[in-house]
């Protein structure tokens, strides 16, 4: 079956200090892999992306990413929060073909302490 | 920058009754999308629309919904008879190919 793990429901991060999502998928086809950022009241926002080529992607807002083949994973990851990252995260994973669903992880909330 | 927009982005409706969501996606695409999220669920795919014809649904898009193109700028989503489990955040989303999607802001239905 298809489908996109994020395994953490809400992370505390202090202003300043590193930050890891975590990002697990089963696909059957070559996947493409997102992270999208949704703040309160907002649409969703891509962060990165990644079909192909180097495996760590850098993505806005000093975001990046690693897709780990052999471990079905696609972390992202920033090394100094700011507060207005505090925001929902979702890992989505899709199909390199036009038309086709993005299937979505249940995201993660992450707030930032001062 | 080109954006996907929806209207409206908040609309309450007795259970029932029929709803159009509406979409205007980034000009030039030429794929559009719809998604839902109940309130503290992942987001889902519904279905996907190409050249004026479904390209992929989910097992959600049932009978009581369908989605249409209307003229050269509008995508629509309507549910027939609305249901208290249709209460949900629903994003439109296009794409110019099989690059990444952009998502518009969303359109809470709340259904009483």
């Amino acid at each position: 079956a298809q489908s996109v793990t994020q395994p953490d429901i809400h992370i505390t991060v202090s202003e300043g200090a590193s930050l890891e999502l975590r990002c697990n998928y089963s696909y059957g086809a070559t996947p493409y892999l997102f992270w999208y950022v949704q703040s309160p009241g907002q649409g969703l926002q891509l962060l990165l992306k990644y079909f192909s080529g180097d495996t760590l992607v850098q993505g806005i807002k000093g975001f990046e990413a690693e897709f780990k083949r052999s471990q079905s994973s696609f972390n992202l990851r920033k090394p100094s929060v700011h507060w207005s990252d505090a925001a929902e995260y979702f890992c989505a994973v899709g199909a390199q073909q036009a038309g086709t669903a993005l299937i979505f992880g249940k995201g993660t909330t992450l707030s930032v302490s001062s | 920058e080109p954006e996907v927009t929806q209207t409206p982005s908040h609309q309450v409706t007795q259970m029932g009754q029929e709803v159009i969501l509406r979409c205007v996606p980034i000009s030039n695409h030429l794929y559009f999308y719809w998604y839902r999220q109940i309130l503290g669920q992942k987001v889902e795919f519904l279905v996907s629309f190409y050249n004026n014809e479904i390209s992929e649904k989910s097992e959600i898009f049932d009978d009581q919904f369908s989605v249409e193109r209307p003229d050269g700028s509008n995508f629509t989503l309507k549910i027939r008879s609305t249901k208290l489990e249709d209460s949900a955040m629903y994003f439109c989303a296009s794409s110019g190919g099989w690059d990444e999607q952009y998502f518009g802001p969303g359109t809470r239905l709340t259904v009483t």
